[in-house]
């Protein structure tokens, strides 16, 4: 699996977007790139998903160059509660068996009032 | 709620001893991983379960042992216990199939702290 680049910790005010990026620059083509976020000690919890297009679900958008190099996760309207580590991670999704996550350092966002 | 469950939630014991923790996983996932979450090491992968059968293994030492059951829950041994194996230790399932998005459902692991 390709390896991750993230920033150690960033900060973000409540209510507005938080930007995270994620530098995956030897990304193969039939990598996908995974976001996952650990709240403080909890389980980590998968966020968004996506191979070459943008992608949009309920908590989050995904957007990811044309090169497929960086993406970006994107938390709209950040709250406190989004105050987490958050995971960048790049792996082939294996049809009928998903392979292991492999979690780096991941980026702490801390969301302020 | 995940839907995979944990237990025990809290767990203390002495140097030397044994432990078994358990997952049960979501239901009707094949796939079961075990992580080790300690605060120098972050998120470490130890082994993967699929159907019954070791898939993958990780940084998991000769002391732990897992296995996954014909009901597929899962149990992890960890034995001759030290100080630094107190740690969080997560168990994760996913789907397979035609179900299978490539997401891992993580439990609220089981905290570890060896004295």
């Amino acid at each position: 699996d390709a390896k991750t680049t993230q920033p150690t910790s960033m900060d973000c005010a409540e209510g507005r977007a938080a930007n995270l990026p994620c530098n995956h620059s030897t990304i193969s083509g039939n990598e996908y790139v995974y976001w996952y976020r650990q709240i403080h000690s909890q389980g980590p919890q998968y966020i968004i998903h996506g191979l070459k297009n943008n992608e949009t679900n309920e908590m989050a958008s995904l957007i990811i160059t044309e090169d497929r190099k960086s993406s970006t996760l994107i938390l709209p309207h950040a709250t406190l509660r989004d105050t987490a580590v958050y995971y960048c991670i790049v792996r082939v999704a294996m049809a009928g068996n998903t392979g292991k996550l492999i979690f780096g350092q991941g980026t702490t966002l801390q969301v302020k009032p | 709620d995940s839907g995979v469950t944990q237990t025990p939630k809290h767990l203390i014991t002495a140097t030397g001893q044994r432990v078994t923790l358990r997952c049960s996983p979501r239901s009707g996932d094949l796939s079961v991983y075990w992580y080790q979450q300690s605060l120098d090491q972050g998120l470490q992968f130890l082994i993967q379960y699929y159907n019954g059968e070791e898939r993958a293994k990780g940084n998991i030492l000769e002391r732990f042992s897992a296995q996954q059951f014909p009901d597929l829950h899962s149990e992890l041994n960890l034995s001759s216990l030290e100080l630094g194996d107190s740690a969080l230790y997560f168990c994760a399932s996913s789907a397979a199939g035609t179900a299978n998005t490539g997401e891992l459902f993580f439990g609220e692991g089981s905290r570890l702290t060896v004295l």
